[in-house]
């Protein structure tokens, strides 16, 4: 049971908006301790998608972006492409938990 | 170039010890904090440890702590994790991260990751 909910897959047609949900609680995200995104394709390690809520690292695209509200943060990606199908991760911080580094239990993005 | 490259994983029965190392280059090792990352065959990812610029700071997660020893060597630019009493939910693969700043806060993120080590625990 990860301390952030993330849902287990979400899946659009190319060129469509989705967006994964990142769920936690006020000793987390609602603390307001900033949320990091992840991409991992199958095989390959975790890489930086989004970093403080909303801000892309250079070489990610713009059709990539992040938000945050109250206990929870999205991500949204426009115009999907086949490429973009992968795992992807949130981050943040926890207070209360010894578990300094808290992560997403991961969504599966598939592009159909 | 930033480059972490992890090794000593392998086949270990329960019970015994393992020592992961993470050779770092292409940034100066000694201004940033470290991290371990493992994730499980088909799961998630999940915090293991982290260490301060300094090691003036070390955390573990509950399900490791008082097993597994983070350390670094910055005059080799090295990570370690010593991992003890091993168990078999202790099977995953172990990547080594760079955060963004020196020490363990609330601040910061994991902007480059090792391709990590294949860890498993198994009689």
């Amino acid at each position: 049971q990860s301390v952030l909910t993330q849902p287990p897959s979400v899946s659009g047609a190319p060129g469509q908006r989705v967006t994964i949900s990142c769920t936690g609680s006020s000793s987390n995200i609602g603390a307001g301790y900033d949320v990091h995104w992840y991409q991992q394709f199958p095989g390959r390690a975790p890489k930086l998608l989004i970093h403080g809520n909303s801000n892309r690292p250079s070489g990610v695209p713009d059709r990539f972006s992040g938000s945050k509200s109250g206990t929870s943060a999205s991500l949204a990606i426009t115009g999907l492409q086949a490429e973009d199908e992968a795992d992807y991760y949130c981050q943040s911080y926890d207070s209360r938990l010894s578990a300094h580094v808290v992560f997403g239990g991961g969504t599966k993005l598939t592009v159909l | 170039e930033v480059q972490l490259v992890e090794s000593g994983g392998g086949l270990v029965q329960p019970g015994r010890s393992l020592r992961l190392s993470c050779a770092a280059s292409g940034f100066r090792f000694d201004d940033y904090a470290m991290h371990w990352v493992r994730q499980a065959p088909g799961k998630g990812l999940e915090w293991v440890s982290g260490i301060s610029w300094n090691s003036g700071s070390i955390r573990y997660a509950d399900s490791v702590k008082g097993r597994f020893t983070i350390s670094r060597d910055n005059a080799k630019n090295s990570l370690f994790l010593q991992m003890n009493s091993l168990r078999t939910e202790d099977t995953a693969l172990y990547y080594c991260a760079k955060k963004t700043l020196s020490v363990l806060s609330t601040s910061g993120y994991l902007n480059y990751w090792g391709q990590g080590t294949l860890v498993t625990v198994s009689s």
